[in-house]
């Protein structure tokens, strides 16, 4: 399977409650990034993972988790939602000595 | 913070026209990215222009880069209501956390028929 897929594509959630984002990689990528993308702006980097460890990280607080498998699936885990953590979560995959991603359609977080 | 910083923020021309999209950074880089965006969904890669190139072509997109002004342009040729999207660069700043890419707002383009 080519491309990298995210799932849901929409996901509406209660201030304080906790998500979990799902990303499928592209088949041969074994790094993955998350971006956060508010309304009217640019993605802005949460974490990325190689190997199944955090190997960069982003301005974004300790209840922004991820995890990646060794199929290099990957998640990402947001606790104690906030009104502001409403956006669109990106995934990225790349082949770790590459440069271009390959991003995912994404998963549109509404916070209420 | 973003440190891309896209110019104009919007670009509405007609078919057939060329398009010309320009961007600044702050600090130096590795390379510099420009992604596509339709709709607010998923970002297309376009093309990567590394810090020691100067000029880019892919079909038709060109892309500049001056590091002396810490700059970059892309431009569209001839075109298509098909381009209408978001149009963002990204740069991987030297000695930046791995895998970061820094977007910046993007420019928004409008392609009429």
């Amino acid at each position: 399977e080519t491309g990298v897929t995210q799932s849901p594509t929409h996901l509406i959630k209660t201030r304080g409650q906790q998500v979990t984002l799902r990303c499928s990689s592209q088949s041969g990528h074994n790094t993955v990034s998350w971006y956060q993308q508010a309304l009217g702006q640019g993605p802005q980097f949460i974490f990325q993972y190689y190997r199944e460890e955090e190997n960069g990280r982003g301005n974004f607080p300790p209840r922004f988790s991820g995890l990646q498998f060794p199929n290099y699936s990957s998640e990402l885990n947001v606790n104690a939602l906030e009104l502001d953590d409403s956006a669109l979560y990106l995934c990225a995959s790349t082949d770790q000595g590459s440069y271009g991603y390959t991003f995912g359609s994404g998963t549109r977080l509404t916070v209420v | 913070s973003q440190q891309g910083e896209e110019d104009p923020q919007a670009l509405s021309i007609q078919e057939g026209e060329n398009a010309t999209m320009n961007c600044s950074y702050k600090t130096s880089i590795n390379n510099l990215q420009w992604y596509r965006q339709n709709s607010g969904r998923g970002l297309v890669h376009l093309i990567l222009i590394r810090s020691n190139e100067r000029e880019k072509h892919s079909g038709r997109l060109r892309v500049t880069l001056d590091t002396s002004k810490k700059s970059s342009s892309l431009l569209i040729t001839a075109s298509r209501a098909a381009d209408t999207a978001s149009y963002f660069c990204a740069t991987d700043h030297y000695g930046g956390s791995q895998g970061n890419l820094i977007f910046g707002k993007g420019t928004k383009l409008s392609v009429k028929p």
